[in-house]
């Protein structure tokens, strides 16, 4: 079974970037996707992209073209998610979750790394 | 993007009542669809896939059924354990959620 270990939270500025990682343990982590979704607070989920590192080219939700960048470091296993030009509406819960290729269904989850967008 | 509307928003319910949750989609998925249930300050956990795919180690007394637009979660009899938050999801075209119902002790 693999688990997800994310980061810890983050206090940003509003137009500032905030980088979150997920790091996987247990079966190989190249071969699966890896997406990003996050929870404003009471909101529900919203999915953001994701990558399989095996091939590298991250697919992007319309929403956050432009200022969402997901990556990946195959050698630790970790994965990445970069966000920019934050504003307060930007303050959630962001997840990593695992699937079997981008934007499919999401079998395992990180523990949820909250931003909090202040000034 | 395709829209994920799911219904109720809020339902009250007491342990041993049958519950259904419906979840549309505003254009066919057809059957790329998931549901998660989410308790509060947790990750969602996935309940079920391909509509009525059971997830390992999810009790049975959750189904799921439908096609195309519309589709159902069924808790035949409610636990203690179930009173929580679900959300549905199309995997048919990227990703979307729907809005969640919650279900609450009634």
């Amino acid at each position: 079974q693999v688990q997800l270990v994310q980061s810890g939270a983050e206090v940003k500025k509003p137009g500032s970037s905030v980088k979150v990682s997920c790091k996987a343990s247990g079966k190989t982590f190249s071969n699966y996707g890896i997406n990003w979704v996050r929870q404003a607070p009471g909101q529900g989920l919203e999915w953001m992209g994701g990558l399989i590192p095996a091939f590298g080219r991250p697919n992007y939700a319309q929403k956050f073209q432009g200022r969402v960048t997901i990556s990946e470091d195959v050698a630790t296993s970790t994965a990445y998610m970069e966000l920019s030009s934050l504003t307060s509406e930007d303050t959630a819960v962001y997840y990593c979750a695992r699937s079997f290729k981008v934007a499919d269904y999401f079998d395992s989850w990180g523990q949820g790394t909250l931003v909090t967008v202040s000034s | 993007d395709i829209q994920m509307t799911q219904s109720p928003s809020i339902l009250s319910a007491s342990v041993g009542d049958r519950v259904t949750i419906t979840c549309r989609a505003s254009q066919s998925v057809s059957d790329w669809l998931a549901w998660y249930q989410q308790k509060p300050g947790k990750a969602p956990q996935l309940l079920m896939y391909r509509v009525s795919s059971l997830q390992s180690g999810v009790p049975s007394r959750f189904s799921g059924s439908g096609f195309g637009t519309e589709f159902t979660l069924t808790i035949s009899s409610l636990q203690p354990d179930d009173f929580a938050t679900y959300y549905c999801q199309q995997y048919n075209n990227y990703s979307t959620f729907g809005q969640g119902t919650k279900v609450e002790i009634k």
